[in-house]
C-alpha cells in the first residue's frame, strides 16, 4: 500500500521559519510534490522534487531524500498570508500517474 | 488565459439521487483528473482522463463515472448518492505526463 505522513498542525509567528516534514511509503515512486490550500480555495502547486536535494522557489524550499523516503517543505520569512494547509503528494503510476495526497498540515501564522 | 473552471459551485442532493459535475481544463491542457476532498482531509484521487479515456482510477466504486469530451472538458457523475459522498469535488488539469496539476475551485456537494 501507499501512505504519506505529515504533522497535522504547525503554529509559528510572522517572520519565523517553518519546516513541514513528509514521510512516504509507496511502490513506484516518481516524485514528491507540495500544494498549498487556503480555506475554501483550490490547492495550488508549490514545488516538485524528482531527485534528491533542495529546490528553492522564493521564500519556499523543498527537499527530498529518496533513500529515506522523506521530504520537507521549508517556509521562510513567514507572512500572515501563509496561513493555509500544506499537502505533500506522491506521483505514482508512471507517466499517467495520479497524485496521492497526505492529510495535510495546517500552518497557523500569528502576529 | 482562463484557469480551470468547475460548475456548479455548490449543490445539494438527497440520498439516492444522481449528480453531474462539470470541469473545463486550463487552456492547452489535455488531461483531467478528479479528486474528492472530505473536510479536513487531503484530496483523494478518483480517476484521470486523457484522450477521452479513463487512464487511471482510484479506490472508488462504480457509482463514480466520468467522461471527457473532444474539447478536453470533463464530467463526473455519481449515482445512488450516499451521505458519505458529501465532499468538495476538485478537478485538476495538466499536460499529459506533466508534473504540475492545476486545480479548479471545486464543487461542494452536500447529500442529505
Amino acid at each position: 500500500g501507499q501512505s504519506l505522513e505529515q504533522p497535522s498542525e504547525v503554529t509559528a509567528v510572522e517572520g519565523a521559519i517553518v519546516q513541514i516534514n513528509c514521510t512516504y511509503q509507496t511502490s513506484g515512486f516518481y516524485g514528491l510534490s507540495w500544494y498549498q490550500q487556503h480555506d475554501g480555495g483550490a490547492p495550488t502547486f508549490l514545488s516538485y522534487n524528482a531527485l534528491d536535494g533542495l529546490e528553492e522557489t522564493g521564500r519556499f524550499s523543498s527537499f527530498l531524500s529518496r533513500s529515506d523516503s522523506y521530504g520537507y517543505l521549508l517556509l521562510q520569512e513567514l507572512q500572515m498570508k501563509d496561513s493555509a494547509s500544506y499537502f505533500c503528494a506522491v506521483r505514482v503510476g508512471g507517466s499517467w500517474g495520479k497524485l496521492q495526497f497526505g492529510a495535510g498540515t495546517q500552518v497557523v501564522v500569528t502576529p | 488565459d482562463a484557469g480551470v473552471t468547475q460548475s456548479p459551485t455548490h449543490l445539494i442532493k438527497t440520498r439516492g439521487q444522481q449528480v453531474t459535475l462539470r470541469c473545463s481544463p486550463k487552456s492547452g491542457h489535455d488531461t483531467v483528473s478528479w479528486y474528492q476532498q472530505a473536510l479536513g482531509q487531503g484530496p483523494q484521487f478518483i480517476f484521470q482522463y486523457y484522450e477521452e479515456e479513463e487512464r487511471q482510477r482510484g479506490n472508488f466504486p462504480d457509482r463514480f463515472s466520468g467522461h471527457q469530451f473532444p474539447n478536453y472538458s470533463s464530467e463526473l457523475n455519481v449515482n445512488a448518492l450516499l451521505l458519505g459522498d458529501s465532499a468538495l469535488y476538485l478537478c485538476a488539469s495538466s499536460l499529459f505526463g506533466g508534473e504540475t496539476q492545476y486545480f479548479g475551485p471545486g464543487t461542494r456537494l452536500l447529500v442529505l
